[in-house]
C-alpha cells in the first residue's frame, strides 16, 4: 500500500515494555525512523536503522526490522511516565520522499 | 549551538489569503525540509531545500512554494489558502541532502477561517 501503517493507541503499565509496530511501503527504503512527539512540541528523532541491519539497540530502545515483511518495531524497556507521547514511524524512500505513519499514542498506566 | 526556530508560533488567516512561514536551521545545517501535520495525523512531507535548490517534493500543489537563503534559513509560502491548509507546519534541518539526524522546530500553527 501507499501508507505507513501503525496502530493508533497503546496502553502499557509503568515498568513494563512497550512494543510499537509499523508496516512501511517500500522494500527499497534506505532508512527507517522512529520519532517522538510530546504535546505541543515538534518531533524528536529517537533512533533510526539502516535497511541492511535487522536490529539496533540504544539504551532502553530496541528497533527490529523485517525487510521481507516491511515491518518495523520499537521496543521501549522499563516504560516510564515520561515516555507518554505519540510515536511516529517513517521511511526514507528511494524517490527522495520521507513518509510518516499517523502515529501511535502511548499511554502509561500507573 | 542554536536549535531550529520557526516564526510565527501561531497565525490566523482567511480563505484566499497568502501566508509566509519562516524557519531558521540549526547552526551548520544546509538542508531544510517542510512538513504539514494536520490534527491527529502524521507529518506529510511538502518539500526539501538543499543549498538553495528544491531537492524533492511531496504531493502538494504548486501554491505551496519555498525558498532557501544563503544562510540556509527558509520560507514556506502558501497562496490562495484553503480551509484544509489549517495545520501545524514543521520545518526540520539536517546536514547534506538527507533526512538522517533531522532536527525539528516547534512548528507554526496555521488556522484558516
Amino acid at each position: 500500500g501507499e501508507d505507513v501503517e501503525q496502530s493508533l493507541f497503546l496502553s502499557v503499565r509503568e515498568g513494563d515494555s512497550s512494543v510499537i509496530n509499523c508496516t512501511y511501503t517500500d522494500s527499497s527504503s534506505t532508512y527507517l525512523y522512529w520519532y517522538k512527539q510530546e504535546p505541543g512540541a515538534g518531533l524528536q528523532l529517537l533512533t533510526y536503522i539502516f535497511s541492511n541491519m535487522d536490529m539496533k539497540q540504544d539504551q532502553r530502545l530496541t528497533v527490529l526490522l523485517n525487510k521481507k515483511d516491511k515491518h518495523l518495531s520499537l521496543r521501549i524497556a522499563d516504560t516510564q511516565t515520561g515516555d507518554s507521547a505519540i510515536y511516529f514511524c517513517a521511511e526514507d524512500r528511494r524517490d527522495d520522499k520521507i513518509i510518516f505513519g499517523k502515529g501511535t499514542r502511548l499511554h502509561i498506566l500507573p | 549551538e542554536t536549535g531550529v526556530t520557526q516564526s510565527p508560533t501561531h497565525l490566523i488567516k482567511t480563505r484566499g489569503q497568502q501566508v509566509t512561514l519562516r524557519c531558521s536551521s540549526q547552526s551548520g545545517h544546509n538542508t531544510v525540509s517542510w512538513y504539514q501535520q494536520a490534527l491527529g495525523q502524521g507529518p506529510q512531507f511538502i518539500f526539501q531545500y538543499y543549498r538553495e535548490e528544491e531537492n524533492g517534493r511531496g504531493n502538494f500543489p504548486p501554491r505551496f512554494s519555498g525558498l532557501q537563503f544563503p544562510n540556509y534559513s527558509s520560507e514556506l509560502n502558501v497562496n490562495a489558502l484553503e480551509l484544509d491548509d489549517s495545520a501545524l507546519y514543521l520545518c526540520a534541518s539536517s546536514l547534506a541532502n538527507t533526512y538522517n539526524e533531522q532536527f525539528f522546530g516547534p512548528g507554526t500553527r496555521l488556522t484558516v477561517l
